[in-house]
């Protein structure tokens, strides 16, 4: 258990619908980083924040996407009308400025059917 | 080109084995690496920072390469419990980013 928690684990709901994923890192970690995950490839990069300001978004993040860290502590991912290639994993990390590195959460995993 | 390339495998190998996993980056200015270990369905774990110097923490032993733009991990003696996906990140930084970007990951099963 890395100290960083994600809910739900494990998300079901029909295309068209909104989803929101909640992640809580670890409470001194001030960088808090976002990843999308499709089985048979590595973590894609999504966003992050440093604090509660949104510091990057990549190309993959469509406006369908957003994502918030109002107090600079827990965070949140929503999707907006779902589509089936949203399925994937949603993965959470915080970062560590002593050691420059991330923690993962324990994903959530999405199914849009 | 991907940013972070990796042979994703399978390697099979058996028990007690050696074996050497290579990643390419192609961002220069690249400054923090890391080999992640991921088990099926599970979140990536930091397996090993990867310095300049090189560094080895037991069975493991992680080298940069500034000049090819490559890292690597090599396992000795290989166990069952090593059977996973190994993960190479190069950080973006020096870009004006912090994002990390992934490889795709190297399969690993260790065959008893």
């Amino acid at each position: 258990d890395t100290g960083v928690s994600q809910n739900p684990r494990h998300k079901i709901t029909k295309r068209g619908q909104n989803v929101t994923f909640r992640c809580d890192p670890i409470s001194e970690h001030n960088r808090l980083y976002w990843y999308r995950q499709t089985l048979g490839q590595g973590p894609e990069f999504l966003t992050y924040f440093q604090n509660e300001a949104q510091l990057e978004k990549s190309r993959l993040l469509s406006d369908r996407f957003s994502a918030e860290r109002p107090k600079g502590s827990f965070s949140t991912l929503e999707i907006q009308r779902t589509e089936q290639g949203d399925s994937a994993m949603y993965l959470c990390a915080s970062w560590s400025r002593g050691v420059d590195t991330q923690y993962f959460g324990p994903g959530t995993r999405l199914t849009v059917l | 080109r991907k940013e972070v390339e990796q042979d994703p495998g399978p390697f099979n190998v058996p028990e007690g084995a050696t074996v050497a996993f290579n990643c390419t980056y192609s961002n220069s200015a690249s400054q923090s690496f890391f080999w992640y270990r991921q088990d099926c369905r599970k979140e990536p774990k930091l397996l090993m920072s990867v310095y300049s110097s090189g560094n080895e923490d037991g069975r493991f032993t992680a080298q940069l390469n500034r000049a090819s733009q490559y890292i690597s991990l090599l396992i000795r003696d290989s166990k069952l419990s090593d059977s996973a996906t190994y993960l190479c990140v190069a950080n973006g930084r020096g870009s004006g980013t912090y994002k990390y970007i992934f490889g795709t990951g190297t399969r690993l099963k260790v065959l008893a």
